[in-house]
């Protein structure tokens, strides 16, 4: 099975400010990575995947295998970026998703 | 952009009541699936449907559980017998592929009392 840890719960940075939320996987297999965000009283919506390769909002997110991480990151991060983040690796034949618990991004103005 | 709708938004209970949470997924996704949210918890994977049945299930989905679609749109979860842990969000998702990620619901909020 899967496990994801997000270690920071809450992270607050200023509007403008790089940030980078954390994530680091076990696996067993190659799985495939994902972001998902949750927005204050909104779905849960899907951000990025890693198959794409894309940067959505200015958010990129690289898998480093070595370090089995799937940190996402923006360099400039805006009011509206403020939500719930979750890294959410797949399982091996994409029958479900494996959370992580999450970090609560707060920008600041 | 099509949308999963889930219904009630907000359900409250007596414990040891039956509840069915409904979803409607997006019309040609062909992968269903529930979530739940324990408030300050994590999402967890509760059970995937596809092709008419059960692909996998979670040992949260015990036989208190079971989902069922009755008439090709609708994707219904029920709980037997509700008890006080099962106060949670419910989220539905459908996927086309799952290779591409999900779509979820705004989910059901089940408080059971």
């Amino acid at each position: 099975a899967q496990r994801v840890t997000q270690p920071e719960k809450l992270l607050s940075v200023f509007k403008g400010a790089p940030v980078e939320l954390k994530c680091n996987y076990s696996y067993s297999g190659s799985p495939e990575l994902f972001w998902y965000v949750q927005y204050s009283r909104q779905r849960l919506q899907l951000l990025l995947r890693h198959i794409s390769r894309e940067s959505i909002k200015g958010f990129t997110a690289d898998l480093n295998k070595g370090e089995t991480s799937f940190h996402l990151k923006k360099p400039f991060a805006q009011e509206e970026d403020s939500a719930m983040y979750y890294c959410a690796p797949s399982s091996y034949n994409f029958n479900k998703f494996y959370f992580g618990s999450g970090t609560k991004l707060n920008v600041k103005p | 952009e099509p949308e999963v709708t889930q219904t009630p938004s907000h359900q409250v209970t007596q414990m040891g009541q039956e509840v069915i949470l409904r979803c409607v997924p997006i019309s040609n996704h062909l992968y269903f699936y529930w979530y739940r949210q324990i408030l300050g918890q994590k999402v967890e994977f509760l059970v995937s449907f596809y092709n008419n049945e059960i692909s996998e299930k979670s040992e949260i989905f015990d036989d208190q559980f079971s989902v069922e679609r009755p008439d090709g749109s609708n994707f219904t979860l029920k709980i037997r017998s509700t008890k006080l842990e099962d106060s949670a969000m419910y989220f539905c998702a459908s996927s086309g592929d799952g290779n591409y990620g999900y779509t979820f619901g705004s989910g059901t909020r089940l408080t059971v009392v």
